[in-house]
């Protein structure tokens, strides 16, 4: 079965830019979604087909898809982007999460 | 306003059914495919299964394939998962998505989810 990677935990001081990378075989040829949950709260949809932003999500948020990699970028990140991140894509119509990734905004 | 509301979660014994409910409104369902989606404590999100606005198609998980039953009822604007054979490892939060008909679209609404804890 089709499967995702991302790293467990990332970092980031306020105001940088946080990078979180989702690999999958040929992930590139699909299209990459990305989630935002916060404790207690529906996950968010923040990236969908690869790079476009929902209406209401901050410009901060941008995403990219090539090769065997997705990656979600949160530029002058905010304690308010401090949360659990997932990437999705669909491989032969069935749904595909990433494991998720904390981000720590310290 | 486009909501999506969950019920049905509870309380069941290992090997039990429970069925779950998703209230639909602010938008014309039968245009959206929808999703089951679980978050399990400590663990990361999870696809359950999917249903297409016509119920033409179905797809489910692996680990959810003769166990668990997706449909839907347009004209009550409604989503439904019958869960039987419950096990330890189904106890978590159950969340529906709606999925916009455009390819890569994403689960661009969610309800705020129903808990299902099974065990003895």
């Amino acid at each position: 079965s089709y499967e995702l990677t991302q790293p467990p935990s990332v970092s980031v001081s306020p105001g940088q830019t946080a990078s979180i990378t989702c690999s999958g075989d040929k992930l590139g040829d699909k299209f990459a979604c990305w989630y935002q949950q916060k404790p207690g709260q529906s996950p968010v949809l923040v990236i969908y087909q690869n790079r476009k932003r929902p209406s209401g999500i901050p410009e901060r948020f941008s995403g990219s898809n090539s090769g065997n990699t997705a990656t979600l970028t949160i530029s002058g990140t905010q304690a308010m982007d401090e949360a659990d991140y997932y990437c999705q894509a669909w491989d032969s119509s069935t749904v595909v999460f990433g494991g998720g990734t904390k981000l720590t905004v310290l | 306003e486009v909501q999506l509301v969950e019920s049905g979660g509870g309380l069941v014994k290992p090997g039990g059914s429970l069925r779950l409910s998703c209230a639909a409104s602010g938008f014309t369902f039968s245009s959206y495919s929808m999703h089951w989606v679980r978050l399990a404590p400590g663990k990361g999100l999870e696809w359950v299964s999917s249903i297409s606005g016509s119920s033409s198609y179905i797809y489910y998980a692996d680990s959810m394939k003769g166990r668990f039953t997706i449909s839907r009822d347009n004209a009550k604007n409604s989503l439904y998962l019958q869960m039987n054979s419950l096990r330890a490892e189904d106890t978590a939060v159950y969340y529906c998505a709606r999925n916009p008909p455009s390819s890569g679209y994403g689960m661009d609404v969610w309800g705020q989810g129903t808990t299902v804890t099974v065990s003895s």
